[in-house]
């Protein structure tokens, strides 16, 4: 079974300045998609960004990067110049191709932009 | 487009009482989701909904039953209430194939005393 982990609880970042979170996930498939969602104190999830995996060129939404190392099986969201909007619980999710389409969330991390 | 709906938003039960949980998605999805999100274990599958008349169990399906209405509803039903069911329950929808999201509704926070 596919497994998602995100090692930091809790992260810290300065209003205009750059963070990195981490996940790592495991899987025996070779195709997958996997996503960032952003949990703000609205609870609703909103997608930031995702990549497919048969791609090399890592994914980019405005402020918000990834650096996607298959072989590592490794997938961490940048978020440059860091907005009070920020702050939220980030999920890093993997989507399996199998039926259902089914998607594993980890824990989650708890960003806060500082003023 | 409402997109996906929940009904209620939040909800109080007391221990062995039975509810139902209400879900609608307006984009023409086949895939419908049900999780749970409880403190430091991020969102969990119960049931899903692989297109219109399917339902399989996820990770978590114990103490739950879910009905497929029709392609637009996904309902889930707790029979018997029990603390352990306190969380907040999200649905999700998505197109059946492809690189596509799942879209989620504004879940539903379930209290069980």
């Amino acid at each position: 079974a596919q497994t998602v982990t995100q090692s930091q609880p809790e992260m810290s970042v300065q209003e205009a300045e750059t963070v990195t979170l981490s996940c790592t996930y495991d899987t025996s498939e070779s195709d997958y998609y996997l996503f960032w969602y952003k949990q703000p104190p609205s609870r609703q999830m909103i997608l930031v960004i995702r990549q497919e995996a048969y791609k090399q060129q890592n994914a980019t939404e405005n402020r918000f990067s990834v650096n996607f190392q298959k072989a590592a099986k490794s997938f961490s969201l940048k978020i440059s110049d860091s907005q009070l909007g920020d702050a939220a619980m980030y999920f890093c999710a993997y989507r399996t191709l199998e039926y259902g389409n089914k998607l594993v969330f980890g824990a989650g991390t708890i960003l806060r932009v500082k003023s | 487009n409402a997109g996906v709906t929940q009904t209620p938003k939040f909800q109080v039960l007391k221990t062995g009482q039975s509810m139902t949980l209400q879900c609608a998605q307006d984009m023409n999805h086949n895939s419908m989701y049900w999780y749970r999100q409880d403190p430091g274990m991020g969102l969990r599958l119960i049931y899903y909904s692989a297109s219109e008349g399917t339902t399989d169990k996820g990770e978590v399906p114990n103490g739950y039953n879910v009905s497929r209405l029709n392609k637009r509803e996904f309902s889930l039903r707790l029979e018997s209430a029990a603390p352990s069911q306190t969380s907040v329950y999200f649905c999700a929808s998505s197109v059946l194939a492809g690189a596509h999201e799942q879209f989620f509704g504004p879940g539903t926070r379930l209290t069980v005393l």
